[in-house]
């Protein structure tokens, strides 16, 4: 069961998108629809900001976006404002209640 | 309302045991699923396993299976992560998070327990 990949940083300047890529294997992200993305800012707990590919829980913008194709889930987030300068870490559900985590992406907003 | 509460910081010499612990303090955590995710300083978050609330099974990632046990008391809803002989490698943020009741995702998550291993 190895980390899902994703790019170490991205970029954006304010009010631009960017897109995060996270690869797996037909074992999880291409397997089920239970790919999750969680926020952390330094210090602080993750969040989850999309679950299910593509829905995001009450309260979180509709800035974030989620999609999947094959083995690969992204997050894109449009609009980019201050506040998003945070690292991203995707999940996915793998069978049985197991799960794994991808290396993570620090989001830099220029 | 969902309130996971971990046990405070441990700083412990190598060798030592640990069990740190995560309370919900806001919900009955009977049908719950609640898993454990280490951080170590610097790096990305690694699910290390999950526990069922109700009949405490469990199930661990290979990379943490025979390191750790994960266990729950449903009597105090409270579930725990224990080490049997710490390392210096065990340093690291431990957070414990509840999967969601109606999909595969970890809708709330405890402030974290910082375990720092040292000699």
């Amino acid at each position: 069961q190895s980390a899902l990949t994703q790019p170490p940083s991205a970029s954006g300047s304010l009010g631009q998108s960017v897109t995060i890529s996270c690869t797996g294997t037909s074992s999880d992200v291409g397997g089920y629809n239970y790919v999750s993305w969680y926020k952390q800012h330094p210090g602080k707990a993750p969040k989850v900001i999309i679950y299910e590919v593509n829905r995001r829980p009450s309260g979180v913008p509709d800035r974030f976006s989620g999609s999947r194709s094959g083995n690969t889930a992204s997050l894109t987030v449009s609009g980019l404002q201050a506040e998003d300068e945070a690292d991203y870490y995707c999940n996915s559900f793998a069978g049985s209640n197991n799960f794994v985590f991808g290396g993570g992406t620090k989001l830099t907003v220029l | 309302e969902v309130q996971l509460v971990q046990s405070g910081a441990e700083v412990k010499k190598p060798g030592e045991s640990l069990k740190i612990s995560c309370k919900d303090s806001g919900y009955t955590f009977t049908t719950s699923w609640i898993g454990w995710v280490r951080q170590m300083p610097g790096k990305g978050l690694e699910w290390m396993g999950i526990v069922y609330f109700g009949d405490s099974r469990t199930r661990y990632s290979p990379s943490f299976a025979g390191q750790v046990t994960i266990s729950a008391d449903k009597s105090i809803n409270t579930a725990y992560l224990q080490w049997s002989s710490l390392k210096a490698s065990d340093t690291a943020m431990y957070y414990c998070a509840r999967l969601s009741a109606y999909s595969y995702y970890f809708d709330h998550w405890g402030q974290g327990t910082l375990v720092t291993v040292s000699s």
